[in-house]
C-alpha cells in the first residue's frame, strides 16, 4: 500500500524556538494533506488541511501563524511550530489521501514533540 | 462540525471474551474507515466500509455500516492481548472534501 513518512519521529527543542516536521508521500502524488494532534489517550483532532500550491485551510481555534503550513510539492508538506511552548508538547501526525479516486486515508508514523 | 461519538470509551476484557465498539453520528457519512493505533505510531486503518448495511470481515473483527450510513460497529471475537489498542473511527462527510473525522476513540486492553 501507499507509503506517508514524517521526520523527525521524536524532537525535544527549547521554549521559544521553532520545529519543522516533514510529511512525504513516498509513492503517490497528494494534493492534499492533513495535520492532526493528538494528546495522550485522546483521539486525533484535525488541525489543518495542506493544499499543494496555495494557502492551507485551518479549523477553528488552530493559530495559523503559529501552525506554519507549507505544502510547496505534490509529495512534502511541512508543518513548523514557532515560538514553540511547553503546552505546544504533543503528537503530530500527518496522513494524505492518493488522488486517484481511493477513499483510504495513509497516515504518517507520527512526530512526538516535547518543548522544555 | 460533525461528531462522532464512540462508546465504550475504554473497555477492559479477558483473553477469549467478545466485544463491541460503536461509532455514532447525527450526520450521513459518505464513507467510514475503522483505525487502530498503538503508542507512538500512526493509526493503521483496518477496513474501509461506503454502503448502507455493508458488513466486512477481517479475520476475528466483523465490521457494520449502519443503513442509514450514520452509525458503525466493531466486533472483536475472542479478543487476544494482541488486540489492544486504540480503536478510531473516522468518516468523511458530504460536502466534507477529502477531510476525515475521527471519532472520540475506544482504548481497548486485552488481558491474559
Amino acid at each position: 500500500g501507499a507509503v506517508v513518512s514524517q521526520h523527525p519521529s521524536r524532537v525535544i527543542c527549547k521554549s521559544g524556538t521553532s520545529v519543522k516536521i516533514e510529511c512525504r508521500s513516498l509513492d503517490f502524488q497528494a494534493t492534499t494533506m492533513f495535520w492532526y494532534r493528538q494528546f495522550p489517550k485522546q483521539s486525533l483532532m484535525l488541525m489543518a488541511t495542506s493544499n499543494e500550491g496555495s494557502k492551507a485551510t485551518y479549523e477553528q481555534g488552530v493559530e495559523k501563524d503559529k501552525f506554519l503550513i507549507n505544502h510547496a510539492s505534490l509529495t512534502l508538506s511541512t508543518l513548523t511550530v514557532t515560538s514553540a511552548h511547553p503546552e505546544d508538547s504533543s503528537f503530530y501526525i500527518c496522513s494524505a489521501r492518493d488522488e486517484a479516486g481511493n477513499t483510504e486515508a495513509f497516515f504518517g508514523q507520527g512526530t512526538r514533540l516535547t518543548v522544555v | 462540525t460533525q461528531l462522532l461519538e464512540q462508546s465504550p470509551q475504554f473497555l477492559s476484557i479477558q483473553e477469549g471474551e467478545n466485544l463491541t465498539v460503536y461509532c455514532n453520528s447525527s450526520s450521513v457519512f459518505s464513507s467510514l474507515q475503522w483505525y487502530r493505533q498503538e503508542p507512538g505510531e500512526g493509526p493503521v486503518l483496518l477496513v474501509t466500509v461506503v454502503t448502507g448495511g455493508e458488513v466486512k470481515k477481517l479475520k476475528r473483527l466483523t465490521f457494520q455500516f449502519g443503513d442509514a450510513r450514520k452509525d458503525s460497529s466493531l466486533h472483536i471475537t475472542a479478543a487476544q492481548p494482541g488486540d489492544t489498542g486504540l480503536y478510531l473511527c473516522a468518516a468523511s462527510f458530504t460536502g466534507g472534501g477529502n477531510k476525515l473525522t475521527f471519532g472520540t476513540g475506544t482504548q481497548l486492553k486485552v488481558e491474559l
